[in-house]
Parts: C-alpha cells; sequence; structure tokens
C-alpha cells in the first residue's frame, strides 16, 4: 500500500539556523510529491510540488525540496529559517490516477527557538 | 475569489445528533474533498467527488454521508454524531487536469460530546 512516512514528529530550530525535514515514500512508480504547511487555527498551504524533471524545486517562502528516488526521499529545506516559519508540515503522495486523492504523512511540527 | 470556504467554523454536537458542514468552492473546480484531521494521524480521506452528482469513498468514510449537487458545494453529513467523529474537517477542491494540486478550506472543528 502506499504510504508516507515523516520520521520526526517535532524539531525545534534556532533562528536564523538551516532547516531539513524528512519525508520518504513507498509506491511503485513515481509519484507526484508535495510539501504542505499549516499553521496554528489554518488551513494548509501548498508550499511546493514536484511532478517530475529537475529533482530540486523551489517553492514559496524560500523553501526547496529534493526528490532523491534511490532513497524514495522528498526533504524540505530551508536554508535560514524565520520565527513566522513555526508550523506544521506536511509531506504528501499524489498517486498518478485520475480521482484519487492526496496519501498525507502525519506531520512534523516545527518550533523556532530565538 | 475566496477561494475554498466551510461553513460552519466550529461546532459541539451531542451524540445522536445530526448537522451538515458546507464547503464551498469559486474557482470552479470539478474535484472536491472531504478530509479529517486527528492529532498524529496526519490527514485522512474521508469522501471525495469528481463531478456534480457523484460521489465516492474514500480512507474512512463511515458515518458520513456527501452530496454534490451543484458544481460549487460538497455537504459532509454527519446522521448520528459519535465522540469518534471529534475533529477537524477540511474540505479542499482541485481542477480535474490536475486534481492532485488540491486548494484548501479553513477548516471546522467539530466536538462530539
Amino acid at each position: 500500500a502506499q504510504s508516507v512516512t515523516q520520521p520526526d514528529i517535532h524539531i525545534t530550530v534556532s533562528e536564523g539556523a538551516s532547516l531539513e525535514l524528512r519525508c520518504n515514500y513507498s509506491y511503485g512508480a513515481t509519484p507526484y510529491l508535495f510539501w504542505y504547511v499549516q499553521s496554528p487555527g489554518q488551513g494548509l498551504q501548498l508550499l511546493l510540488k514536484y511532478f517530475s524533471g529537475d529533482t530540486l524545486v523551489q517553492g514559496i517562502k524560500g523553501f526547496e525540496a529534493e526528490f532523491k528516488r534511490s532513497q524514495s526521499s522528498f526533504n524540505l529545506r530551508k536554508p535560514s529559517v524565520h520565527w513566522s516559519d513555526a508550523a506544521e508540515y506536511f509531506c504528501a503522495v499524489a498517486p498518478n490516477q485520475a480521482g484519487t486523492a492526496l496519501i498525507f504523512g502525519k506531520g512534523t511540527t516545527l518550533s523556532v527557538s530565538s | 475569489n475566496a477561494g475554498v470556504t466551510q461553513t460552519p467554523k466550529f461546532r459541539v454536537l451531542k451524540t445522536g445528533q445530526s448537522m451538515t458542514l458546507l464547503c464551498a468552492q469559486d474557482m470552479n473546480h470539478e474535484y472536491m474533498y472531504w478530509y479529517r484531521q486527528d492529532p498524529g494521524m496526519g490527514l485522512r480521506l474521508i469522501h471525495y467527488s469528481v463531478g456534480e452528482g457523484t460521489t465516492a469513498k474514500g480512507e474512512v468514510p463511515d458515518g458520513y454521508n456527501v452530496s454534490r449537487l451543484k458544481k460549487q458545494n460538497f455537504l459532509l453529513g454527519l446522521e448520528s454524531a459519535a465522540p469518534s467523529q471529534t475533529s477537524v474537517y477540511f474540505c479542499a477542491s482541485s481542477t480535474r487536469d490536475y486534481h492532485y494540486e488540491q486548494y484548501f478550506g479553513p477548516g471546522t472543528r467539530l466536538t462530539v460530546t
């Protein structure tokens, strides 16, 4: 069965430090891959997506993610974290089939310390 | 352009009561979805719709019904609420051609006592 694993439930990073959030997926073919962010009390906002091509994708708010087929990973990175980045981050997979919805990881909560 | 809106934002129900959550989108999207979010569980798909008058079950459909009478609206019903349905409910929509690129509403926090 398809699945998404986010190994880190909670991460704390100092403001200005770099960030990497891990995501691994289990799927036979290369799926479409996404990162969403959820600020407290808000809905989900799409940060970036990977469909094909360049394995390093740029998103909004200075985030980027790298697709590594050999590791079945799609890790999210940011070189310098801001306090406003504190939120919950979800990795998601879309099987490449019409009519099927996203499969989400359980999320990683990011705290930013000053 | 409001995007995806959800009504109500908060609701408290007693066990056995019924209610309907309304989702509306003004982006002319063909596909619509209902998810529930529980702590440590991520988002799980309840039901979805690929067009007006068409619905399908997702991962956790039991205890819920849905209807899509108009393209812009997707209703989620609880006929007899149970405490296990205490959750935050999110609606999302997408185009048919890019169904995986979903736009989410702000959520409805439901508590069943």
